[in-house]
């Protein structure tokens, strides 16, 4: 079956701890993105890739960064930077920059 | 830049009847694409209609169309038979030509099926 795996499902985060979320996709597809969504609002972009070994920042990049090195996968760290990291966290991926396909998303929380 | 207004935080419908939600865009481009997504409570994001803003016809997927006004900005998503299983937050997005696939999305609206 083909499609984006996300993991884990949950994810706690300590103080001053860098925590990264896995995502994987079999869809061949060339794009992937990061959203993080916050209680009650829309997504907001985070990093993009368009291909491989080549990434561009989104709206909200600060405290997180991403790698690309392979077409299959596009890993998100969330930093000790990113001072208000709660939040859901969506990955997705499309051929060009068509219809985005998305995982089923990790929630992080900070302990 | 992209912007997606979502006027209606909550809808409440009866089973089997039409519902339309509304969303309108404020964009640059003078290409773009229109896109309705499904989020259950579970939290993935499910896609459910594209269009196009050269597209000459109203997308249809299913129970799903869009009502698409360009002259208005608006790209309103009437789901007709309503289900129980159709409960959920739903989100308008857009992405300009120009922008690479980079979707804006609007806020929402939770959709309540009553039965």
């Amino acid at each position: 079956d083909g499609g984006i795996t996300q993991s884990p499902k949950y994810l706690f985060r300590k103080e001053g701890q860098n925590v990264t979320l896995s995502c994987e996709q079999n869809l061949n597809h060339d794009a992937m993105y990061w959203y993080r969504q916050d209680p009650g609002q829309g997504l907001r972009l985070i990093y993009y890739s368009q291909i491989v070994n080549d990434f561009q920042k989104g709206d909200i990049a600060e405290g997180y960064s991403v790698s690309r090195e392979k077409k299959e996968s596009f890993p998100l760290t969330v930093t000790s930077a990113q001072k208000n990291p709660t939040a859901f966290y969506l990955c997705a991926s499309s051929i060009g920059g068509h219809i985005q396909y998305f995982g089923a998303g990790t929630r992080l929380s900070v302990l | 830049a992209q912007k997606i207004t979502q006027t209606q935080p909550g809808m409440f419908v009866q089973e089997k009847e039409a519902v339309t939600l509304d969303c309108t865009y404020d964009t640059s481009d003078p290409s773009y694409g229109l896109f309705w997504y499904k989020q259950p409570s579970s939290g993935e994001m499910i896609f459910l209609i594209y269009q196009g803003s050269y597209d000459q016809q109203n997308a249809t997927e299913g129970r799903y169309s869009l009502n698409f006004q360009k002259a208005r900005k608006s790209a309103n998503l009437v789901i007709s038979a309503s289900q129980l299983g159709d409960s959920a937050m739903y989100f308008c997005a857009t992405a300009g030509g120009t922008s690479y696939g980079k979707l804006t999305f609007g806020q929402g609206t939770i959709l309540t099926v009553h039965p």
